[in-house]
């Protein structure tokens, strides 16, 4: 399964809103996750099950889709969400896939 | 706390071998599935390989098959990559992940550097 991640590069302003896609080559079900990387720092789970937010994570996060299609959504964009977001499916158990990120700029 | 700390990096001749560890703390180790995942230099996430709390199933990426192989010491709480014919390609960042079960990947280490080079 070859996950497709779009744009490559988003800018966007504070305070506004961020959707980051997902496209997967065949259906994951709700088998997919996000994971946000910033400089010289271990990823870190954002969403698992497609829209479940992982412990921790602020509500500003929020993620959708199912089959081959995913959304993650940053509402009201603050400057420390400037990092790479990858999604991730889980559907094939281990023989898992990473999107190629989207680098997603605050300016 | 939950802890996951990488050793066994450093810079390796192409086709030669290195072994990674993974000590983990602060969670019961033999009930989750563990992973490799890699990141090459400016690169993105790459799976390398997976692994079942007893071992019965484990796979590989296809870039990795027949020269990698992941195993785990459940009573040492550890987690272990052998590289063997090391390519320059295999140069990455290896993370040691836990799984949350269900296969997200919720706890990353901080990551090993293996730099393949003559």
């Amino acid at each position: 399964i070859v996950m497709t991640q779009s744009p490559a590069t988003l800018s966007v302003s504070p305070g506004e809103r961020a959707t980051l896609s997902c496209r997967a080559s065949q259906s994951v079900s709700s088998n997919l996750a996000w994971y946000q990387q910033k400089p010289g720092q271990a990823p870190r789970l954002l969403i698992y099950g497609a829209s479940t937010r992982a412990t921790g994570i602020p509500a500003r996060f929020s993620g959708s889709g199912s089959g081959t299609e995913f959304t993650l959504t940053i509402s009201s964009l603050q400057s420390e969400d400037s990092a790479v977001y990858y999604c991730q499916h889980y559907n094939e158990w281990p023989l898992y896939t990473f999107g190629q990120g989207t680098k997603l700029e605050i300016k | 706390e939950v802890q996951l700390v990488e050793s066994g990096g450093g810079v390796v001749q192409p086709g030669k071998s290195v072994r990674l560890s993974c000590a983990v703390s602060g969670f019961i180790f033999d009930e989750f599935v563990m992973h490799w995942v890699r990141q090459g230099p400016g690169k993105g996430l790459e799976w390398v390989a997976g692994i079942d709390w007893n071992s019965v199933t484990i796979d590989y990426a296809d870039s990795v098959k027949g020269r990698f192989i992941i195993s785990r010491d459940n009573a040492k709480n550890s987690l272990y990559l052998q590289m063997n014919s090391l390519r320059p390609e295999d140069t990455a960042l290896y993370y040691c992940v836990k799984d949350m079960g269900g296969g997200a990947l919720d706890i990353w280490g901080q990551g090993t550097l293996v730099t393949v080079s003559s």
